[in-house]
């Protein structure tokens, strides 16, 4: 069991540009979380699958996020045409079913977007 | 909806004087609660906690957590800090209210050790 890995560690972009993070979770695991972490603050919900079901999105995930779990197992957060608001750093977590809303999350290490 | 709030953003503390970091949390329903750690360039990793079990919670590090019902607390303690304790330390929230399986984190409180 290696973790939670996520890649790339660190993109840096221009305005308007595309960018993909990939994250995979350990694999026992059937829930798969993303998260923003800005600057002094904790990190912010954004989305989360149960398996390959996407079964919530944060009103802060505008229509140019998009995440997929098409198997299950890793996922992708695509932003779209970003904005220098974008900037953060994100963190993919997994957790396994367990005690209704006891979730344990796993971290990774986090992708920091910088945009330019 | 649940939230919680964690008092000063920083924290700083003597190395072998008592640790006390502060959340406060706001539900409708009994909480799930958690401290989770992020020491510096590393990923956030649970330290303790609370699944309406025993209300005094021991984390990993010496670390302990009382889940305070008529006080809405969490509050966090190390009777004594070492160095390598220096972090951020987050307070988390989750349960049914906050609308599935999510968690909901607090802003985090910065720990400074001093020698």
């Amino acid at each position: 069991d290696t973790g939670v890995s996520q890649d790339p560690r660190h993109k840096i972009t221009k305005r308007g540009q595309n960018v993909t993070f990939r994250c995979d979770p350990i694999s026992e695991h059937n829930r798969l979380y993303w998260y923003r972490q800005t600057l002094g603050q904790g990190p912010e919900f954004l989305t989360y699958f149960q398996n390959e079901a996407q079964l919530e999105k944060s009103r802060l995930l505008s229509d140019r996020f998009s995440a997929e779990r098409p198997k299950g197992s890793f996922s992708t957060l695509e932003i779209q045409r970003t904005e220098q608001g974008d900037s953060a750093m994100y963190l993919c977590a997994s957790s396994v079913s367990g005690l209704a809303g006891a979730n344990v999350l796993t971290f990774g290490a986090g992708s920091r977007l910088t945009v330019l | 909806a649940q939230s919680v709030t964690q008092l000063g953003s920083h924290v700083s503390v003597s190395e072998g004087a008592l640790v006390l970091l502060r959340c406060n949390y706001s539900s409708s329903v009994p909480p799930y609660l958690f401290w989770y750690v992020q020491y510096p360039n590393q990923g956030l990793q649970l330290l303790l906690k609370y699944t309406s079990a025993a209300t005094l919670v021991k984390g990993i590090n010496g670390f302990e957590a009382e889940f305070k019902k008529s006080e809405t607390s969490f509050h966090l303690t190390k009777p004594s800090a070492h160095m390598s304790d220096a972090a951020e330390y987050f307070c988390a929230v989750s349960g049914l209210n906050t609308g599935g399986f999510k968690t909901i984190f607090g802003a985090g409180t910065r720990l400074f050790v001093k020698a």
